[in-house]
């Protein structure tokens, strides 16, 4: 079975300090890994996923996450944030051939001026 | 091009009474997916259709249950509902072969008093 685990429900952060959010994963299988944010009263969107191919996936609005196999982790980074980023942001996994996606419990972003 | 459209948005009931929420999948997606997120937690599995058939179920009972379409619109019912069912329930689409991602929509707030 697969499983999310997001290592901080909160993270809060000075604007333009860099951030990383913790991201570990469990399957038996090869995975496809994401980064969903949700900002106050919406539903999901999707940040970056990695499919397959270079390990390192970037997102147009500056985030970046990388593919570790071997510590099966999908960590999430930026290196300076804006106010504009706060929001929750969740971690999920999937495979090819319409298999469930599983999310993270979420991790709260909180920029501060 | 319209996205993921949910209806209602917002909805009160009763325990005991039975709901059903809609959804209408992005144009060019064949499968919709459940889910169900409570206050303050990530989105839990609660069934996907591909084919107007359950293709895969989360650990929900069977009060929950749902239905699609030849249109891939697709209806999420909740019988006997408990106050433990209050909750923001997202629909997603994405295509069964590729399931590279998921386009939410908005949602449904469901309170049960």
């Amino acid at each position: 079975a697969q499983s999310v685990t997001q290592l901080d429900s909160q993270v809060p952060v000075f604007e333009e300090a860099p951030v990383e959010l913790r991201c570990n994963y469990s399957s038996s299988v090869s995975v496809y890994l994401f980064w969903y944010v949700q900002y106050p009263n919406q539903g999901l969107q999707l940040l970056l996923k990695y499919l397959s191919g270079s390990t390192l996936v970037e997102s147009i609005n500056g985030f970046e996450a990388e593919f570790n196999k071997s510590q099966t982790s999908f960590h999430l980074r930026k290196p300076s944030v804006h106010i504009s980023d706060t929001a929750e942001y969740f971690c999920a996994v999937s495979h090819t051939g319409g298999f469930k996606t599983i999310f993270g419990a979420g991790t709260r972003l909180f920029v501060k001026a | 091009d319209a996205g993921v459209t949910q209806s209602p948005t917002h909805l009160i009931k009763t325990r005991g009474q039975q709901v059903t929420l809609r959804c209408s999948p992005k144009s060019g997606h064949d499968t919709v997916s459940w889910y169900q997120q409570a206050l303050g937690q990530g989105p839990q599995f609660i069934f996907q259709y591909y084919e107007e058939e359950e293709r895969q179920r989360g650990n929900f009972p069977d009060r929950f249950s749902g239905h699609q379409f030849p249109n891939y619109s697709s209806e999420l019912n909740v019988n006997a509902l408990l106050l433990g069912d209050s909750a923001l329930y997202l629909c997603a689409s994405s295509s069964f072969s590729t399931n590279e991602k998921l386009f939410f929509g908005s949602g449904t707030q469901l309170s049960v008093l």
